[in-house]
């Protein structure tokens, strides 16, 4: 079946340390994967997407790094964390067909910077 | 860009009632998803209408593509079904499969 996993559930990082969270998927190849990022006060910020293995796109220029060293992992990283990167993050895989999709997300990480 | 606009931020209904949730949006798109966000914060689609109506169980979708808008209907609503409510559409022509979210109708079923 098609599962797609994510850790911690819940995080809490001092200012200045380093971060990285994991996504991964099963039960398929090749998946469009994408890091969101919820703030407090609802709206999802799409961070970065990555259609294959080593390719990385970023939409909103930030203290984020994303990777992908695998074809079914993603990983969300930070050298060093401010305070304004708390927040929910969500990793999410495309499922279906190019004309006819949707969207798997993970449980999510949520992370407060102290 | 883009943009998506959500009504009404906050819903409150009793045990029951129906009701109507709507997303516009500023350009043509060939994609839409709903999704539900329950309160432990995991995000469930619940459906890719581009155009037209589907309808899972109590949940319906319209969404009229030509006039850049689509409806959400709720009917005999449950305490499950309390939770954030977003539309999204895809950015750019969506190829790549990036959303922009709009900012959630907000429901609060009571019993």
């Amino acid at each position: 079946s098609q599962t797609i996993h994510q850790w911690p559930a819940t995080l809490v990082q001092p200012v200045g340390s380093p971060l990285s969270l994991e996504c991964t998927v099963e039960g398929t190849s090749n998946p469009n994967l994408y890091w969101y990022r919820q703030a407090a006060g609802r709206g999802l910020q799409l961070l970065f997407y990555s259609v294959g293995i080593g390719q990385i796109s970023s939409e909103v220029p930030q203290n984020l790094s994303a990777s992908r060293p695998q074809d079914r992992q993603f990983i969300l990283s930070s050298k060093k964390l401010l305070l304004s990167d708390s927040g929910f993050y969500l990793c999410a895989w495309r499922t279906g067909t190019i004309t006819n999709y949707g969207y798997t997300f993970g449980s999510g990480t949520r992370l407060t910077v102290v | 860009g883009i943009q998506v606009e959500q009504s009404p931020p906050d819903l409150i209904l009793q045990e029951g009632a129906n009701s109507t949730l709507r997303c516009n949006f500023s350009d043509s798109v060939n994609n839409l998803q709903w999704f539900h966000q329950n309160p432990w914060g995991q995000l469930i689609n619940l459906f890719y209408i581009p155009s037209g109506t589907k309808q899972n169980g109590r949940l319906s979708a319209t969404t009229v593509a030509t006039e850049r808008y689509s409806l959400l209907y709720i009917s005999s609503s449950q305490t499950t079904d309390s939770g954030v409510y977003f539309c999204a559409v895809p950015k750019d022509g969506g190829s790549q499969g990036n959303l922009i979210f709009g900012k959630g109708t907000k429901l609060s079923v009571k019993p």
